[in-house]
C-alpha cells in the first residue's frame, strides 16, 4: 500500500470552475499534511498546510483534512489557467527524531481549460 | 522572500565520475534535506541534515552518497561514482522547524544531473 496516494489525472476544469483534489495516506500516525504545486521542470512549491481535521482557508484555496478518513483534500475556486501544474500532497509522520521528512504522492496533474 | 539556492542548476556527468551538488539553505534555518525526482516519477526523501550530522536516510542513500556542510551557508550532496539511474532531478530543502509547523519545507530550483 502506497504512503500517500492521489490520482493521478489529469484533471481537466474549464476557466473559474473549483478543482477539487484528493489525497490519502496510510499512516495514521501521519500529523502534518501539505500541498505543494509543481511546474513542469520546477521545484515544489508550498501552497497550504494542514494540521487539524476540518477547512483551512487561504485565498482561493482551500484544504480540508479528515483524519478519521485518512483524507486530505485541496479546492481551487476560481480556477485559472496559470494553476495548471502538478499538485503534490505531503504528509510528515512524527519519528521521535531531530528531523520528519515529507512523504510525496505522486501528484495529480491540473489542467484549466481557457 | 528568502530562497534556497542550487548549483548547478544542470549537470552532465559521465557514468563513474563524482559529482558535487551545492546548496545554499536560507540562513536561518537549521534543518536541510536532498530530496530527488526521477523524470515522471514522484519527489523522494535522500537524506535529512541537522546539528551537523545526518539525521534519516533512506534507502536509497547508499554508500555512494554523502553530505556535507563544509562551512556556516552551504550543504552539499557528493554521489561518489554515478550510475545511470542516478539522473533525476535532486532538490534541496531547508526548514527552520522540523517540519511540525505551518510553514513545511522550502525547495530550492534543483539540480537536474544527466548520466551519460
Amino acid at each position: 500500500q502506497k504512503e500517500v496516494e492521489q490520482n493521478s489525472g489529469p484533471l481537466s476544469v474549464p476557466e473559474g470552475a473549483i478543482a477539487s483534489l484528493n489525497c490519502t495516506y496510510s499512516d495514521r500516525g501521519s500529523q502534518s499534511f501539505f500541498w505543494y504545486r509543481q511546474y513542469s521542470g520546477k521545484s515544489p512549491e508550498l501552497i497550504m498546510s494542514i494540521y487539524s481535521n476540518g477547512d483551512k482557508e487561504d485565498g482561493r484555496f482551500t484544504a480540508q483534512l479528515n483524519k478519521a478518513s485518512q483524507y486530505v483534500s485541496l479546492l481551487i475556486r476560481d480556477s485559472q489557467p496559470s494553476d495548471s501544474a502538478t499538485y503534490l500532497c505531503a504528509v510528515i509522520r512524527w519519528n521521535g527524531g531531530a528531523t520528519n521528512k515529507l512523504i510525496f504522492g505522486t501528484g495529480t496533474l491540473l489542467a484549466v481549460q481557457p | 522572500e528568502p530562497e534556497v539556492t542550487q548549483t548547478p542548476s544542470h549537470q552532465v556527468t559521465q557514468m563513474g565520475q563524482e559529482v558535487i551538488l551545492r546548496c545554499v539553505p536560507i540562513s536561518n534555518h537549521l534543518y536541510f534535506y536532498w530530496y530527488r525526482q526521477i523524470l515522471g516519477q514522484k519527489v523522494e526523501f535522500l537524506v535529512s541534515f541537522y546539528n551537523n550530522e545526518i539525521s534519516e536516510k533512506s534507502e536509497i542513500f547508499d554508500d555512494q552518497f554523502s553530505v556535507e556542510r563544509p562551512d556556516g551557508s552551504n550543504f552539499t550532496l557528493k554521489i561518489r561514482s554515478t550510475k545511470l539511474e542516478d539522473s533525476a532531478m535532486y532538490f534541496c530543502a531547508s526548514s527552520e522547524a522540523s517540519g511540525l509547523s505551518s510553514y513545511g519545507y522550502t525547495f530550492g530550483s534543483g539540480t537536474r544531473l544527466t548520466v551519460v
